[in-house]
């Protein structure tokens, strides 16, 4: 998968808008942005993914820079049950059928009362 | 409800004790896939399937088997377990017909294994 560096901890005001950055500065034209959530130890929770657009579902929104080289998860209005660990992804090779997910470090995102 | 269903969720078990994690998935889904999760490795693929009676190896299939007989089971099995195979594992599911390039993936809650 296209590396991608996400900071490893954040806090957020419960109520308010969590903003989770993502550098993926190596992808490639085809390759799509997805992100992921771990609350706790659960399984991961698919949350949105873009390719060049930006996007939003009843989760969230997906903002990707004109050049592809960065993205922002915005949790709009963040509660306690959105603590979790934050993946960004860009995997490579989803034609192939494998769909093989790298999952790294993460975002540990902590939400405040 | 839509879900992925592991079991068991929780075991403890001796070291050469054939032991089998089953998996679920109530959605008809074609492909399904088992990933392990370790600290500080992330979660790693261990075999996948995209469709009944077809499996392949992911990026760490040893001391592990899978099988796919039926398309709603994904069980899998660790013939003579080792304690390098305590970890937490987790089973994933997509449907797969005319959507390729997806990585929507539907995960089960998790089987916590360990292996003294």
């Amino acid at each position: 998968d296209a590396k991608t560096t996400q900071p490893p901890s954040m806090d957020c005001a419960e109520g308010r808008a969590a903003n989770l950055p993502c550098n993926h500065s190596t992808i490639s034209g085809n390759e799509y942005v997805y992100w992921y959530r771990q609350i706790h130890s659960q399984g991961p929770q698919y949350i949105i993914h873009g390719l060049k657009n930006n996007e939003t579902n009843e989760m969230a929104s997906l903002i990707i820079t004109e050049d592809r080289k960065s993205s922002t998860l915005i949790l709009p209005h963040a509660t306690l049950r959105d603590t979790a660990v934050y993946y960004c992804i860009v995997p490579k090779n989803m034609d192939t059928g494998r769909r093989a997910l790298t999952f790294g470090s993460g975002t540990r995102l902590q939400v405040q009362p | 409800e839509a879900q992925v269903t592991q079991n068991p969720r929780y075991l403890i078990t001796v070291t050469g004790k054939k032991l089998t994690v089953t998996c679920s998935q109530n959605m008809n889904h074609e492909y399904m896939s088992w990933y392990r999760q370790d600290p500080g490795l992330g979660l790693r693929q261990i075999y996948y399937s995209m469709n009944v009676e077809v499996t392949d190896k992911g990026d760490v299939p040893e001391g592990y088997k899978v099988s796919r007989k039926e398309k709603r089971n994904f069980p899998l099995i660790l013939e003579s377990p080792s304690p390098n195979q305590t970890s937490l594992y987790f089973c994933a599911s997509i449907h797969s017909t005319g959507r390729i390039n997806t990585g929507e993936l539907f995960f089960g809650e998790g089987s916590r294994l360990t292996v003294l």
